[in-house]
């Protein structure tokens, strides 16, 4: 069974500072990975996605992601956070080769103080 | 269209009423995901189309959820004689028929049952 675990409720970050936020992942098949954003009372938004090629792969507004296949890790960074930043944050997966659904984690909210 | 558009934002209804939600996906998207978003912030999948066909509906609560997704008219979920366990905020993503696709969603519709 696919699955996305997150570890961190919660990421606190001061600004300027390098931000991650953890997630990894268990498919039966290559992972299709993914990285969204949720502001408040907002839907998800789209922040970068990892299908094949590069392991670093990078996205919208400054973001990043390393895919880490003997860890089963697809980590999201950013070399220095915004105030701006500060939101939910959602790792997703889907078993490569399917149009199934995505499996989503449980969310890390990143706080990123002034 | 170029987004999402999913219809009522906010929706209250007294338990044991039917609730009716609309999702039209981008133009040239062959694939809807419906999910609902519960108080703690963990998406739950409900059901797939491919154009008007279900594709996946293993996620849904089948004796009181319906979704239909018919040619030239916006997707539906429907829910009969709706449950206190029913208020949530449901999301409405679509795909291309690309595999490695990622999903593009709407806004979402706040469901209150009360």
């Amino acid at each position: 069974a696919q699955s996305v675990a997150q570890p961190e409720d919660q990421v606190n970050v001061a600004e300027g500072n390098p931000l991650t936020v953890k997630c990894t992942y268990s498919v039966s098949g290559n992972p299709y990975l993914f990285w969204y954003v949720q502001y408040p009372n907002r839907g998800l938004q789209f922040l970068l996605k990892y299908i094949t090629g590069d392991n670093l792969v990078k996205g919208s507004y400054g973001f990043e992601a390393e895919f880490n296949k003997s860890q089963t890790s697809f980590h999201l960074k950013k070399p220095s956070a915004l105030v701006s930043d500060s939101a939910l944050y959602f790792c997703a997966v889907r078993d490569g080769g399917s149009q199934g659904n995505l499996i989503f984690g449980k969310g890390t909210k990143l706080s990123v103080k002034p | 269209g170029e987004e999402v558009a999913q219809t009522p934002k906010h929706l209250v209804r007294g338990e044991g009423q039917k609730a009716k939600l609309y999702c039209a996906p981008i133009k040239g998207h062959s694939y809807v995901f419906w999910y609902q978003q519960v108080l703690k912030n963990e998406f739950k999948f409900l059901i797939s189309f491919q154009n008007e066909n279900v594709f996946d509906e293993t996620g849904m609560p089948k004796e009181r959820f319906s979704a239909k997704c018919l040619p030239n008219s916006p997707c539906s979920l429907e829910i009969q004689a709706t449950k206190l366990e029913d208020s949530a905020v449901y999301f409405c993503a679509s795909t291309q028929t690309d595999r490695d696709g990622e999903a593009f969603f709407g806004q979402g519709t706040r469901l209150t049952v009360v």
